[in-house]
């Protein structure tokens, strides 16, 4: 079957625009991860939906960050008044598996932001 | 605060030896660790992983060994080929799925 997609790959945005990533996660995947890399980092985690339920917010950098899931599956992260401190690559997750129990993580391409 | 860390960003290995990459974290809660490889322009891909309670897991090529008193994991690669040349991240995570990644360690495997 597919595997989590995302879109767009690849976004411009001049600062202070409002940007909008999608992602489609695994059909049926219960959880859904946000996470955001910066150039030659590890992914840190953003944000933790299981099925519409936005569980953990922590990472969210500031209130200018907002992820929803409102039927549970496709996922969208926005992004409000972009800054140069938000270029990186906006990776998606998600597995089978929920809280309590630790299932692999399929990762999607990642959504490269450049804001300039 | 860095929780997981990856303390060697580069490492070039020839093909047909083995491949040592290391991992030390700090948070005694995490109870499950991951390895992650990625390509570039791609998303990382789940390789193996550990619970707290092993000191050892192998698939294939691929061990990794865990030392809860050291707080310190390390993957083997073996014997490494030059399709393994890729970044490799350490993760760990305790409680539910939220996972903590290192910063990653590039490796080349030279034919």
């Amino acid at each position: 079957g597919a595997g989590v997609s995302q879109s767009p790959r690849y976004k411009v945005a001049k600062r202070g625009q409002d940007v909008a990533l999608r992602c489609d996660p695994i059909s049926g995947h219960v959880s859904l991860f946000w996470y955001q890399q910066a150039l030659g980092q590890g992914p840190e985690f953003l944000t933790y939906f299981q099925n519409e339920a936005q569980l953990d917010k922590s990472g969210l950098p500031s209130d200018r960050f907002f992820a929803e899931r409102p039927e549970g599956s496709v996922s969208t992260l926005k992004i409000q008044r972009t800054q140069q401190e938000d270029s990186a690559v906006y990776l998606c997750a998600s597995s089978y598996g929920t809280s309590g129990s630790t299932y692999e993580q399929y990762f999607g391409p990642g959504t490269r932001l450049t804001v300039t | 605060d860095q929780q997981v860390k990856q303390n060697s960003p580069s490492l070039s290995v020839q093909e047909g030896r083995i491949s040592i990459l290391n991992c030390d974290y700090t948070n005694s809660m995490f109870d499950y660790f991951l390895w992650y490889k990625k390509y570039p322009a791609e998303g990382p891909t789940f390789l193996i992983s550990i619970s707290s309670i092993k000191d050892k897991n192998e698939d294939g090529r691929f061990t990794v060994f865990l030392n809860k008193s050291a707080k310190h994991l390390s993957l083997h690669i073996v014997p490494s080929q030059p399709g393994d040349s890729a970044v490799y991240f350490c993760a760990a995570s305790g409680g539910y799925q939220k996972v903590t990644f290192g910063t990653g360690t590039k490796l080349q495997v030279i034919p």
